[in-house]
């Protein structure tokens, strides 16, 4: 049984230029969430998929976006980068169990110049 | 979603248990509590979680108040691989269940 993964583990981005993060999902999870981590913060939910759909997103503009694929894995768009935008970006697998837990891939590190 | 109060940090000596606090008076009926650790340069990872009943598992035990406004990780024998931000959760069933609310947590240090 895979972990999560995600890629690339660190890149760099000027500013108003778009990025794509991806993640792929634990094996056997239908569910993948998406989080933003600053410096010295916890995670912060940006959006949720199951099963392909959009269904849960937190306080995030809409040039936050992603998509899921019929194998579960995930995408994150990010346009428009801002220098706030820098930041540790996690996704999280899980099975669709109401208090289920979440499995988190070790992140990607954006940084905005 | 319910706010949880954490300490901002603690420390431990190896080999010591440590009891790490948790406030959250304004929970629900519903709301489980879970608790996430995320060591230094890794995504957080899945401790333990609890509704009214004291936890135990291979990793940690969660004490719940009887009241559940406030509930209690303990760490039976810290080791430095224990040295981490430790999260306090609350979640509800229904809704994103990918929707976790992270606070700053207590960042737990462990002296050899």
């Amino acid at each position: 049984e895979t972990g999560v993964t995600q890629s690339p583990t660190h890149l760099i981005k000027t500013r108003g230029q778009q990025v794509t993060l991806r993640c792929s999902s634990q094996s056997g999870h239908n569910t993948v969430s998406w989080y933003q981590q600053a410096l010295g913060q916890g995670p912060q939910f940006i959006f949720q998929y199951y099963r392909e759909e959009e269904n849960g997103r937190g306080n995030f503009p809409p040039r936050f976006s992603g998509l899921q694929f019929p194998n579960y894995s995930s995408e994150l768009n990010v346009n428009a980068l801002e220098l706030d935008d820098s930041a540790l970006y996690l996704c999280a697998s899980s099975s669709g169990v109401a208090t289920g837990e979440l499995f988190f891939g070790e992140g990607s590190r954006l940084t905005v110049l | 979603d319910a706010k949880t109060t954490q300490p901002n940090s603690m420390e431990s000596n190896e080999e010591e248990p440590v009891h790490l606090p948790c406030n959250h008076s304004t929970i629900s009926g519903t709301d489980y509590i879970h608790w996430y650790r995320q060591l230094p340069s890794q995504g957080p990872e899945y401790v333990i979680h609890g509704l009214t009943s004291n936890v135990n598992n291979r990793m940690a035990s969660l004490a719940i108040a009887e009241d559940r406004k406030s509930s209690t990780l303990i760490l039976h024998r810290a080791t430095l691989r224990d040295a981490a931000v430790y999260y306090c959760i609350l979640r509800q069933p229904g809704g994103s269940q990918g929707n976790l609310i992270f606070g700053k947590g207590t960042k737990l240090s462990v002296k050899p």
